[in-house]
């Protein structure tokens, strides 16, 4: 079993739409989880990171980690054209010495 | 200069060859990271340096992989014999932070194509 599974999509929405995009991860002794967005041929960037359970918002996006179904979610709000990407799930190891990434879901959203 | 840049931002070559691709890290950031992405797959982790030495090299696949960053700064990943699955594109990234906020910030990567 990976450490991190992600559906890589692609998932297309029209604009407006909420948007649910999820990883799971096999590790309970995992603490710390990013998403981060990828344009098309261009590095990662970080979109949130959460530190164990709860909820964290920032303007239209929520990160959301149940540790208990071992489950992350990113849900962005009102999808806009440019939210067009890829979105990847992302763990610290527990090393603390590296980002273990999930594959990333394509995102499309239609106007 | 702003960001973590990377260069050759495209490179060929053929099977068998060396190839070595370099990293500019934002000024200060004292982690550097490499990562390699292959197409329809999230970033794979290869080696991370805090200062000059490797503090974790166990994502390097093979020793044909090495990567080296002699003051602190400018980091190089050599790959000698090059073999077409090597293909992909070579981020870096390079953090000033703490270990649990993650936030790498990533060039835009060396495109590496071996035919």
């Amino acid at each position: 079993q990976k450490e991190v599974e992600q559906d890589p999509g692609p998932l297309s929405v029209p604009e407006g739409a909420i948007v649910s995009l999820n990883c799971t991860y096999s590790n309970s002794a995992f603490q710390y989880f990013m998403w981060y967005r990828q344009y098309s041929r261009k590095g990662p960037e970080l979109l949130m990171y959460t530190y164990s359970s709860g909820n964290k918002e920032d303007g239209r996006f929520t990160a959301q980690v149940d540790k208990s179904s071992k489950y992350i979610s990113l849900f962005i709000r009102d999808s806009q054209p440019s939210d067009s990407a890829t979105y990847l799930c992302a763990i610290l190891n527990q090393a603390g010495t590296a980002l273990i990434f999930g594959k990333g879901t394509t995102l499309s959203v239609s106007s | 200069g702003a960001g973590v840049s990377q260069t050759p931002s495209n490179k060929v070559t053929e099977k068998g060859k060396y190839v070595e691709l370099r990293c500019d890290p934002i000024s200060g950031h004292t982690a550097l990271y490499w990562y390699r992405q292959s197409l329809g797959q999230g970033p794979e982790f290869l080696i991370y340096f805090q200062g000059t030495g490797a503090a974790d090299d166990s994502g390097l696949p093979n020793d044909r992989f090495f990567a080296v960053r002699p003051e602190g700064s400018v980091s190089t990943l050599k790959i000698q014999r090059t073999e077409r699955g090597d293909s992909a594109v070579y981020l870096c990234a390079s953090r000033h932070g703490p270990q649990d906020t993650g936030e790498l910030f990533f060039g835009e990567g060396s495109r590496l194509t071996v035919l």
